[in-house]
C-alpha cells in the first residue's frame, strides 16, 4: 500500500460546482497535512494547512482531516474556471528529516 | 517579494555533461529539498538539507550530489547526467522540516539526449 493515495482524475464540473478532492495514507505518525495547487508550467502553491484532525475554511476552499480513518479532503464552493489545475496532498509527521509526502495529485477542470 | 528562485528554467544537455541547476531563498528558511516531478510517479525527493552543512538523501538520489555552504543557497549537481534523468525538478525551502508548508520554485525542466 502506498503512503499517500490520490485519485488522479480528471475531474471536470461546470462553474459554480461543488468539488471534492480526496487523499488516502496509511502513515498514522502523519500530523501535518496540506493542500497543494499546481498550474500548467508552475511550481506548487501552498493553498491549505491544517494540523491533526479537524476543519479549516478559507474562502472558498475548506479542508477537512480525519485521522481515525486516514482520510482527509479538499471542498472547493462555487468553483471557477481560473480553480482549474492539478491539486496535490502532502502530509508529514513531527519526525525532523521527515520528507512532506505527496499523493500525485488530481487534475481539475472548471468550465465556463 | 519571498521566493524561491531556480536557474535555469529549460536545459537540454548530453549524457555524461556536468551540470549544476541553482536554487535560493530570500525567506531565511532553515530547510530546503529538492524534489523531482514525473508523470504518473508524482513528486519524490531527492535531496534535503536541514540546515547549513547538513544534508541528506531522499528517496531517489542516486545520480545526483548536493551542497549547503550558504544558508539560502542550495544547488543540484548532476555529475554525469543521464536520460533517466530528464525530468521537472522543483526546489523548495520551508522555515523548519515540519509544522510548515514548503515554498516551491517555478521549476526546472532538464532533457538529458
Amino acid at each position: 500500500q502506498k503512503e499517500v493515495e490520490q485519485d488522479p482524475g480528471p475531474l471536470s464540473v461546470p462553474e459554480g460546482a461543488i468539488v471534492s478532492l480526496n487523499c488516502t495514507y496509511s502513515n498514522s505518525a502523519f500530523q501535518y497535512f496540506m493542500w497543494y495547487r499546481q498550474y500548467s508550467r508552475k511550481g506548487p502553491e501552498l493553498l491549505m494547512y491544517t494540523y491533526s484532525s479537524g476543519n479549516k475554511e478559507d474562502g472558498r476552499f475548506t479542508a477537512q482531516v480525519d485521522k481515525s480513518s486516514k482520510y482527509i479532503s479538499l471542498f472547493i464552493r462555487d468553483s471557477q474556471p481560473s480553480d482549474s489545475a492539478t491539486y496535490l496532498c502532502a502530509m508529514n509527521g513531527n519526525q525532523a528529516g521527515t520528507a512532506l509526502i505527496f499523493g500525485k495529485g488530481t487534475t481539475l477542470s472548471v468550465s465556463s | 517579494e519571498a521566493q524561491v528562485t531556480q536557474n535555469p528554467r529549460y536545459l537540454i544537455t548530453v549524457t555524461g555533461k556536468k551540470l549544476t541547476v541553482t536554487c535560493s531563498q530570500n525567506m531565511n528558511h532553515e530547510y530546503m529539498s529538492w524534489y523531482r516531478q514525473d508523470p504518473g510517479l508524482g513528486l519524490r525527493q531527492i535531496y534535503y538539507s536541514m540546515n547549513v552543512e547538513v544534508t541528506d538523501k531522499g528517496d531517489v538520489p542516486e545520480g545526483y550530489k548536493v551542497s549547503r555552504k550558504e544558508k539560502r543557497n542550495f544547488p543540484l549537481i548532476l555529475e554525469s547526467p543521464s536520460p533517466n534523468q530528464t525530468s521537472l525538478y522543483f526546489c523548495a525551502s520551508s522555515l523548519r522540516a515540519t509544522g510548515y508548508g514548503y515554498t516551491f520554485g517555478s521549476g526546472t525542466r532538464l532533457t538529458v539526449v
